[in-house]
């Protein structure tokens, strides 16, 4: 069965310095892993997300994320936080086996100290 | 500009009312979701519809009921029989096939009066 765990529900980082947002899954066959933003009472957006492709991915406003298949890990990273990267990060998979549903983690609340 | 609507922002929700969401997707997508949002628990899938006429339960969808009879809009209804539906609820849509990703609307915010 597919499950996705977000290890912190909330991180707080002060600007510009980095961000590591962690994210571990299980899935029985082949994965594909997203991480998804939130801004407040907005929408989801996709930042990222990793097809089988190159394990290291690079996303939207300079996220990228590593795909670990020993580890069964996909964490966030970014270099250097900006203030709005404020927001809840949800970590998303689905695998080949089922590819029309999506499993969501619990979210991580990122909070950017100035 | 493509992209999926959600309709209306805001709805409150009178005692043994039935309330229906809009959703409406011109990406010319097969499969629609439909999600809920409670603080702290990330999204629970209500239901969802992956092909026209056609549409599963998910794991949340006592209380609740959709239709997809055509292929852009995918209404769900809250029905009085969902004793808590004070959420955030939300409407994505994909293209059918392995490795792709959702896309979200905008997001409905029921609240009950």
């Amino acid at each position: 069965a597919q499950s996705v765990t977000q290890l912190d529900s909330h991180v707080s980082v002060s600007e510009g310095t980095p961000v590591l947002l962690r994210c571990n899954y299980s899935s029985s066959y082949s994965p594909s892993l997203f991480w998804y933003v939130q801004h407040p009472n907005k929408g989801l957006q996709l930042l990222l997300k990793y097809t089988s492709a190159a394990t290291l991915v690079k996303g939207i406003n300079g996220f990228e994320a590593e795909f670990k298949k020993s580890e069964t890990s996909f964490h966030l990273t970014k270099p250097s936080a900006h203030m709005s990267d404020a927001a809840e990060y949800f970590c998303v998979v689905s695998d080949l086996g089922n590819f029309n549903k999506f499993y969501f983690g619990s979210g991580t609340k990122l909070n950017v100290k100035p | 500009d493509g992209g999926i609507t959600q309709s209306p922002k805001y709805l409150f929700r009178k005692e043994g009312q039935n309330v229906t969401l809009s959703c409406e997707q011109n990406l010319n997508h097969d499969a629609m979701y439909w999600y809920r949002q409670d603080p702290g628990q990330g999204l629970r899938l209500i239901y969802y519809s992956q092909i026209v006429n056609d549409f599963q339960k998910g794991d949340i969808a006592e209380g609740y009921s959709v239709s997809r009879e055509k292929k852009e809009s995918f209404p769900l209804t809250v029905t009085s029989a969902q004793k808590n539906p004070t959420a955030f609820y939300l409407c994505a849509s994909s293209p059918t096939g392995p490795r792709e990703k959702l896309f979200f609307g905008s997001g409905t915010q029921l609240s009950v009066l």
